[in-house]
C-alpha cells in the first residue's frame, strides 16, 4: 500500500521568501509523483509531475520539484513567494503496481500555504 | 489543456432525496473517470473508479448501493447519491485522464443535505 505524507499542515511565509512544502512517500515499486494547488472551492490544478527522466521538475507558476529516490521525496519549492501563492497543495502518488490498484492516486492530507506581506 | 467540467457546482437537497452530479471531460475523451469525496481540511479520499461500459470499481468502506455510479459515455459519468444525508455533505470532485501519468480533475460540487 502506498501512503503520502505532508510534513507541516500549514505553512506560513513572507512575500518574497523561499516557499518549501515537504512531501514524503512509501511504495512498494517507483511511483508516479505529483503536486496539486487547489484554492478555495475549487478542484484540483496540477502544477508538476514526476514519471521518469531528470529528477528536477518544473512545474508552473515558478515551482519545481526533486524527486529523490534515496529519501523517498519530493519536496516543493519556489525561490520567491507570492501572495496568490497562497493556497492548499497537495502532494500524491500514482500506483504502478499491478492489478486494481493500477493509476490510483493516494493523496497527502495538503499544506496550507499563508504568504503575508 | 484538458478540461473537466462538473455540474451543478454547488446544490442543498432535503434529506432523502437523491441527486445527481455530473463530470465532462470536454476535450478529450476518457475511459476511466475517479470519484472523490473531500471532507472540509481533509485530502481527497477515492470513493471509486468509473470504467466506461462497465461497473464502477469501488473502495473499500463506500457503499455502492448510496453512490451509484454510471459512464455511459467516453466524455461523462455521473455520480447518484441516493437517500442522501447530513453526513453525505461533502464536496465531491472528479478526475478523467491518462491514468498513471495524469489525472484532470473537475472544480467540484458541494454538496449540503440539510
Amino acid at each position: 500500500a502506498q501512503s503520502v505524507t505532508q510534513l507541516g499542515s500549514h505553512v506560513s511565509v513572507s512575500e518574497g521568501a523561499l516557499v518549501l512544502l515537504r512531501c514524503n512517500y512509501s511504495s512498494s515499486v517507483p511511483p508516479y509523483l505529483f503536486w496539486y494547488v487547489q484554492y478555495p472551492n475549487q478542484g484540483l490544478q496540477l502544477l508538476l509531475k514526476y514519471t521518469t527522466g531528470a529528477t528536477l521538475v518544473k512545474g508552473i507558476n515558478g515551482f519545481e520539484a526533486e524527486f529523490k529516490k534515496s529519501e523517498t521525496s519530493f519536496h516543493l519549492t519556489k525561490p520567491s513567494a507570492h501572495m496568490s501563492d497562497a493556497a492548499e497543495y497537495f502532494c500524491a502518488v500514482s500506483d504502478l503496481s499491478c492489478g486494481t490498484s493500477y493509476g490510483k492516486l493516494t493523496f497527502g492530507l495538503g499544506t496550507i500555504l499563508t504568504v503575508h506581506p | 489543456g484538458a478540461v473537466v467540467s462538473q455540474h451543478p457546482s454547488r446544490v442543498i437537497c432535503k434529506s432523502g432525496t437523491s441527486v445527481k452530479i455530473e463530470c465532462r471531460s470536454l476535450d478529450f475523451q476518457a475511459t476511466t473517470m475517479f470519484w472523490y469525496r473531500q471532507f472540509p481540511k481533509q485530502s481527497l479520499m477515492l470513493m471509486a473508479t468509473s470504467n466506461e461500459g462497465s461497473k464502477a470499481t469501488y473502495e473499500q468502506g463506500v457503499e455502492k448501493d448510496k453512490f451509484l455510479i454510471n459512464h455511459a459515455s467516453l466524455t461523462l459519468s455521473t455520480l447518484t447519491v441516493t437517500s442522501a444525508h447530513p453526513e453525505d455533505s461533502s464536496f465531491y470532485i472528479c478526475s478523467a485522464g491518462a491514468a498513471p501519468e495524469t489525472q484532470y480533475f473537475g472544480p467540484g460540487t458541494r454538496l449540503l443535505v440539510l
